[in-house]
């Protein structure tokens, strides 16, 4: 059981480039979460997932997509990279019982990005 | 959500215990106070959370006032590794979208 996990870890993106940050849960959790740290701030959320099929905007989602095809993965798209795009992206889930969730966020060990 | 207070900052010696205050006034009903932490580098981490009571885990205890509108969480002997930035959240699981909602949190400094 692996928990959370993001790849890439690092990654170094030109303007206008895109890329995808691939995010597995292998806990059969319904919601995932993106979120975005940017330097001695706390997380914001950029889109979340309730199940497969699933998806919404969280508090800063210009500039991603997301996609849930899978209850295991939920990767987050940024199609035209900009460097206020520069942070550390975090994927979590928790667990959840009839659509109400009852357990904490395990959170993955984040990918580093950063946009020149 | 409601909103949380926490110090920026705190030091501690090793082998001390810590005291992490954290004000939430305008705390519902139906609000959990949960704790955070983050390592440097890492993804953050569960520490604990509780409703009302006192809470004890293996990593920490949760001291939660009689009236809810403050919260302690209480490292009983910090060691090095304890030094991280924690977190104070509330969360409402049936009125919210499950997201947590961070503040800067309180840097924890552990000197040796």
């Amino acid at each position: 059981n692996a928990g959370v996990t993001q790849t890439p870890k690092f990654r170094i993106l030109k303007i206008g480039q895109s890329m995808t940050l691939q995010c597995t849960q292998d806990m059969n959790h319904n919601y995932m979460y993106w979120y975005r740290q940017d330097p001695g701030m706390g997380l914001k959320l950029i889109y979340y997932s309730v199940g497969a099929g699933i998806t919404d905007k969280g508090e800063v989602p210009n500039g991603y997509n997301v996609s849930r095809s899978t209850t295991e993965d939920f990767p987050l798209r940024l199609e035209l990279a900009a460097p206020s795009q520069t942070s550390v992206y975090f994927c979590a889930s928790p667990s959840s019982t009839s659509g109400v969730i009852t357990d904490t966020q395990y959170f993955g060990p984040g990918t580093r990005l950063t946009v020149l | 959500d409601a909103k949380t207070t926490q110090p920026n900052s705190m030091e501690s010696n090793e082998e001390e215990p810590v005291h992490l205050p954290c004000n939430h006034s305008t705390i519902s009903g139906t609000d959990y106070i949960h704790w955070y932490r983050q390592l440097p580098s890492q993804g953050p981490e569960y520490v604990i959370h509780g409703l009302t009571s006192n809470v004890n885990n293996r990593m920490a205890s949760l001291a939660i006032a009689e009236d809810r509108k403050s919260s302690t969480l209480i490292l009983h002997r910090a060691t090095l590794r304890d030094a991280a930035v924690y977190y104070c959240i509330l969360i409402n699981y049936g009125g919210s979208q499950g997201n947590l909602i961070f503040g800067k949190g309180t840097k924890l400094s552990v000197k040796p």
